[in-house]
């Protein structure tokens, strides 16, 4: 079974821009979660989607949106960069929820920097 | 007080001795409790997932719960110089939301 993707990999965007981020979760996973990830922070968790609903957010302003889409990918949008924002986004699925009995799969990650 | 703890680092081991990893979490009504490891450069990848008190073994992993305490460890038996990343513990909280920790850098020492 091919295991969570996520793309880009690595992204440069200057303050100001936007920037969309995807992931394609393990076949038949239908909980997609996103975290922030920062040497200073750790993992953050910036939301969760299930069956193209959004269960749960975390604290973060609004420039920070997701979406889940019919067959389970999901995109999350950073709008009006800020430095602050250079971080590893990590994408986790799982079968229905995160946590609970089931298993959250990570994907490899886009790692964003802001210039 | 953060939603979760974990035992400040950088935590340095001989190899084949064991490894002690602490975590602490604060929402009283947590049920369920994970242990992942996340080499450097690399995204996390689950150990263990426990939910009740009590121990539960995986090879040379024992993960322990005490819920009165509120407390979750990993001990890693036996360890390897391949064991050297860091461990993430995480919690999903009653309000439904899976809470990271910090994390505890390892360093086994041939």
């Amino acid at each position: 079974k091919a295991g969570v993707t996520q793309t880009p990999r690595y992204l440069i965007k200057t303050r100001g821009q936007q920037v969309t981020l995807s992931c394609s979760p393990i076949s038949g996973h239908r909980s997609v979660s996103w975290y922030q990830q920062t040497p200073g922070q750790g993992l953050q968790f910036l939301f969760e989607y299930f069956s193209e609903t959004q269960r749960n957010k975390g604290n973060f302003p609004g420039r920070f949106s997701g979406r889940q889409f019919s067959n389970s990918r999901s995109e999350m949008n950073v709008s009006t960069l800020e430095l602050g924002d250079s971080a590893l986004y990590l994408c986790a699925s799982s079968l229905i929820f995160s946590g609970g009995t089931d298993t959250q799969y990570f994907g490899p990650g886009t790692r964003l920097t802001v210039l | 007080q953060k939603e979760v703890e974990q035992n400040s680092g950088p935590l340095s081991v001989p190899e084949g001795a064991i490894a002690s990893l602490n975590c602490t979490y604060s929402d009283r009504g947590s049920q369920s409790f994970f242990w992942y490891r996340q080499y450097s450069g690399k995204s996390p990848e689950l150990i263990m997932s426990i939910y009740s008190n009590g121990d539960k073994e995986d090879g040379r992993f024992t993960a322990q719960l005490n819920k009165a305490s509120q407390y979750v460890s990993l001990l890693i038996r036996d360890s390897q110089p391949s064991d050297s990343a860091t461990y993430l513990c995480a919690v999903k909280t009653s309000y439904d939301k899976v809470i990271f920790g910090p994390g505890t850098s390892l360093s086994v020492i041939p």
